[in-house]
C-alpha cells in the first residue's frame, strides 16, 4: 500500500547548497503532512509540518511546500550543513477521519548526505 | 526539552515467549501510538490509544498484541507469543491536543530467535 512515496532513496548535496527532498501521496483525504529526520539508532525527530490549508511553511533553514493538486510536497533545506546528513521521512495523516487516531503513514525515506 | 523514553533499547527473546516493551510518553500528552519498522522497510502504524482505550489498530495488531497504560505514566506494548517475523524496531510516540505533531522515542530493537 504505497499511499506515501519518496522516490529518491538517496541525495548528495554540497555544504551550503540547497537540499530538496520530495514526497508524493495518493490519498486525497490526507490533510496534515510532516517531515521527520532520523539518525541511526535513534527515533524519528519531528522537523516541520504543514496543514492542507496552506501551501508553504517555514522554520529557519527548513521550508515545506505543498501542492495539493499534484499531491506533492517537498522539503527545502537552505543552506545545507553536514549535520543535516540523515534519513528524512515524509509522513501524512487524515486528521478528521476515524476519530482521534491521526495515525501517520510514512514514506520509505531519503538518505541525505551533505558533503563538506 | 521533554522526550519520549523507551526501554529496553534492545530485547532478545526466544520465539513463543511473551515480551513487554515499555514507553514513558511526554507527560502532558494524551494520545499514544506504537509503530514498528522491520529492517529495510517502512515505519508502520500498529495502534493508537486515547482516553484509556484503543482508538485504531492496524491489521498487524492481531490478538497476540495488547497495549496498556497501567499507571498514568507508562504505556506498554505486549506481544503474547512472539514469532520470528515480530523482529523489528518498535517505536512509541505521543502527542498533545490539537494540531500537534507526534514525538517519537528512540525505539526498542526486538530480536526473536
Amino acid at each position: 500500500d504505497q499511499q506515501v512515496k519518496q522516490n529518491s532513496p538517496s541525495l548528495s548535496v554540497q555544504e551550503g547548497r540547497i537540499s530538496i527532498l520530495n514526497c508524493d501521496y495518493t490519498n486525497s483525504m490526507f490533510d496534515y503532512f510532516l517531515w521527520y529526520k532520523k539518525y541511526p539508532a535513534e527515533g524519528p525527530t519531528f522537523l516541520i509540518s504543514i496543514s492542507s490549508i496552506k501551501d508553504k511553511n517555514e522554520d529557519g533553514r527548513f521550508t515545506v511546500f505543498l501542492n495539493k493538486s499534484a499531491k506533492h510536497l517537498s522539503l527545502h533545506i537552505v543552506p545545507s550543513q553536514p549535520g543535516d546528513s540523515a534519513v528524512y521521512f515524509c509522513a501524512a495523516s487524515a486528521r478528521f477521519i476515524g476519530g482521534a487516531t491521526n495515525k501517520l503513514i510514512f514514506g520509505t525515506g531519503t538518505l541525505l548526505a551533505v558533503q563538506p | 526539552e521533554p522526550e519520549v523514553t523507551q526501554t529496553p533499547s534492545h530485547q532478545v527473546t526466544q520465539m513463543g515467549q511473551e515480551v513487554i516493551l515499555r514507553c514513558v510518553p511526554i507527560s502532558n500528552h494524551l494520545y499514544f501510538y506504537w509503530y514498528r519498522q522491520i529492517l529495510g522497510q517502512k515505519v508502520e502504524f500498529l495502534v493508537s490509544f486515547y482516553n484509556n482505550e484503543i482508538s485504531e489498530k492496524s491489521e498487524i495488531f492481531d490478538d497476540q498484541f495488547s497495549v496498556e497504560r497501567p499507571d498514568g505514566s507508562n504505556f506498554t506494548l505486549k506481544i503474547r507469543s512472539t514469532k520470528l517475523e515480530d523482529s523489528a524496531m518498535y517505536f512509541c510516540a505521543s502527542r498533545g491536543e490539537g494540531n500537534q505533531p507526534q514525538h517519537f522515542g528512540d525505539g526498542t530493537r526486538l530480536s526473536i530467535l
